[in-house]
C-alpha cells in the first residue's frame, strides 16, 4: 500500500509564474489536508478537502491560492503569480475520514523556491 | 484557541547524553490528540507518536519515551542515550476531532547531537 505521494518534490518558479502542487492520498483515503512550512517555522494548516468539496480553507491566503480535490485524480494546490514569500515546503496529509480522530499520513512534501 | 508551545528553540547535547524536549499545549476541548514528529535534514516528516487525551500512561519505545501530564498540559519527549542520528527538528502537535482533526504544530526544537 503506497503512502501519500506528492509531486514534484522540488519546484522552482520565477516571480509571477504559477505553481501547481499535487498530492495523491493513500488508497482508500478521501480526505486531504494541506500544510505550509515556512523556513525555520512549524507547519501551519492551510486547507482541508474531501472529494469534490472544500471543508475548511481558513488557513489559506485570501488571494492567489486555491485548492481542489476532484472525484478522480490527485488533490491540487495552486498558487498563482507566485512571490518570494511563497517559498516554503508544502505538505499534504491524507486520512480515511475527517473529524473522527483518525490519524493523518503525511507525504514527503514539495519544496517550492521562488526566484 | 488551541496552541502548542515548544520553548526550547535549539538544544545541543553530546552523544550518549539524555535529552528532554518540552511541549506545553492549550486547548479547551476534552477530546484531543497529541503528537510528536521528527524532521531530519532531508526534510520529510517522520511520525513518532500519537496519544489521545484520555490516555495518560507514559510510553516508552526503545530509547524514546513520552511523559503526558494533563495537570500541567505537557507532553514531553525524552531521548535516552542520544545518538548523532537523532539530530533533527522535533515538532510537538495537537489535533481535535471536533475541529476536523486539523493539526496545530509547535514551532519545533532543533536538536544537535554532538559526536
Amino acid at each position: 500500500n503506497a503512502g501519500v505521494m506528492q509531486n514534484p518534490r522540488h519546484l522552482v518558479r520565477r516571480r509571477g509564474q504559477e505553481a501547481r502542487l499535487r498530492c495523491s492520498p493513500m488508497k482508500g483515503h478521501s480526505h486531504v489536508y494541506w500544510y505550509r512550512q515556512l523556513p525555520e517555522e512549524g507547519l501551519k494548516f492551510m486547507v482541508y478537502l474531501q472529494k469534490e468539496n472544500i471543508i475548511d480553507e481558513s488557513g489559506m491566503p485570501k488571494e492567489r491560492f486555491s485548492a481542489e480535490f476532484p472525484k478522480e485524480g490527485p488533490s491540487i494546490l495552486r498558487i498563482q503569480q507566485v512571490v518570494r514569500g511563497d517559498s516554503a515546503a508544502y505538505f499534504c496529509a491524507s486520512s480515511p475520514t475527517g473529524g473522527a480522530g483518525n490519524e493523518q499520513f503525511f507525504g514527503p512534501g514539495t519544496r517550492l523556491t521562488v526566484l | 484557541a488551541q496552541k502548542v508551545t515548544q520553548a526550547q528553540t535549539e538544544i545541543s547535547v553530546v552523544e550518549k547524553e539524555d535529552v528532554t524536549l518540552d511541549c506545553v499545549y492549550e486547548t479547551r476541548d476534552t477530546t484531543y490528540y497529541l503528537f510528536w514528529y521528527k524532521q531530519p535534514p532531508s526534510g520529510e516528516l517522520v511520525f513518532l507518536i500519537r496519544r489521545n487525551s484520555f490516555d495518560e500512561q507514559n510510553e516508552i519505545s526503545g530509547r524514546y519515551s513520552w511523559n503526558f501530564q494533563k495537570s500541567t498540559s505537557s507532553f514531553n519527549f525524552t531521548i535516552t542515550a542520544s545518538q548523532v542520528v537523532d539530530s533533527a527538528v522535533y515538532f510537538c502537535a495537537l489535533s481535535d476531532p471536533n475541529r476536523d482533526d486539523k493539526i496545530i504544530f509547535g514551532k519545533g526544537t532543533r536538536l544537535h547531537i554532538l559526536p
